[in-house]
């Protein structure tokens, strides 16, 4: 079965902290995709990444950086320098290619950081 | 220009009552989907459409029936609510590969909070 799993429920930090959110994944498909999502106060789940699981280049988009490793079957998301506009729920996801695609979520880290 | 759009985006109802939610996408996406998320945030797969055709339907109860006019348009009916039924409910889409049969990216509409009195 899949699943993906955030154990960290909520992170405290203050501005200008780095911050990493864990994810760890469970799947028997070879090729999945995984996903970072952003759910801000507002409430819409803003897309962040996606990553092939045949790419395990790690990835850097300004402040944020993705650390994937299928070894530990790992997607990590790193955010430098955190400012309070990063505060938000964020959800780590795995899709399931032969079925439709659906999103597999995990239940989510709330980050919240202070100034 | 908003790529998926869901309404309303609060509907508040009273127990046994009958309600719709719309949406609707404009970036030409093949498949159409809709997720729960609970009070706890879970995020969990209902179903989804692909042209028109139901792929998934995930152990929903058939109180919730998906109607899928074209394939811009997902919309969502629950019959009787229950106050279990209180949540946010997303609308997504994405379109198939050149290859497939993975899709792109789902994006995702903003929402409709649920509330069952």
């Amino acid at each position: 079965a899949q699943k993906v799993t955030q154990a960290q429920t909520e992170i405290s930090v203050v501005e200008k902290e780095d911050v990493t959110l864990d994810c760890v994944y469970e799947t028997r498909d070879t090729t999945y995709y995984l996903f970072w999502y952003k759910q801000p106060p507002s409430g819409e789940l803003v897309f962040l990444i996606r990553r092939n699981s045949f790419d395990e280049q790690n990835e850097i988009s300004g402040r944020y950086s993705w650390n994937f490793q299928k070894s530990t079957s790992s997607f990590n998301f790193t955010i430098t320098a955190s400012q309070v506009v990063d505060s938000a729920v964020y959800f780590c996801a795995l899709s399931d290619p032969y079925n439709t695609d659906k999103l597999i979520f995990g239940t989510g880290t709330r980050l919240q950081v202070f100034p | 220009d908003t790529a998926v759009s869901q309404t309303p985006k609060y509907l508040v109802t009273q127990m046994g009552n009958d309600k719709s939610i719309k949406c609707e996408q404009n970036l030409g996406h093949d498949t159409m989907y809709w997720y729960k998320q609970d009070s706890k945030k879970f995020l969990k797969i209902m179903f989804s459409y692909n042209n028109k055709e139901l792929i998934i339907n995930e152990t929903v109860p058939n109180r919730f029936s998906p109607k899928s006019p074209d394939k811009a348009h997902l919309n969502l009916h629950i019959n009787s609510l229950e106050l279990g039924d209180s949540a946010v409910y997303f609308c997504a889409s994405s379109q198939e590969l050149a290859g497939g049969p993975q899709r792109d990216t789902q994006y995702f509409g903003p929402g409709t909070r649920l509330t069952v009195l």
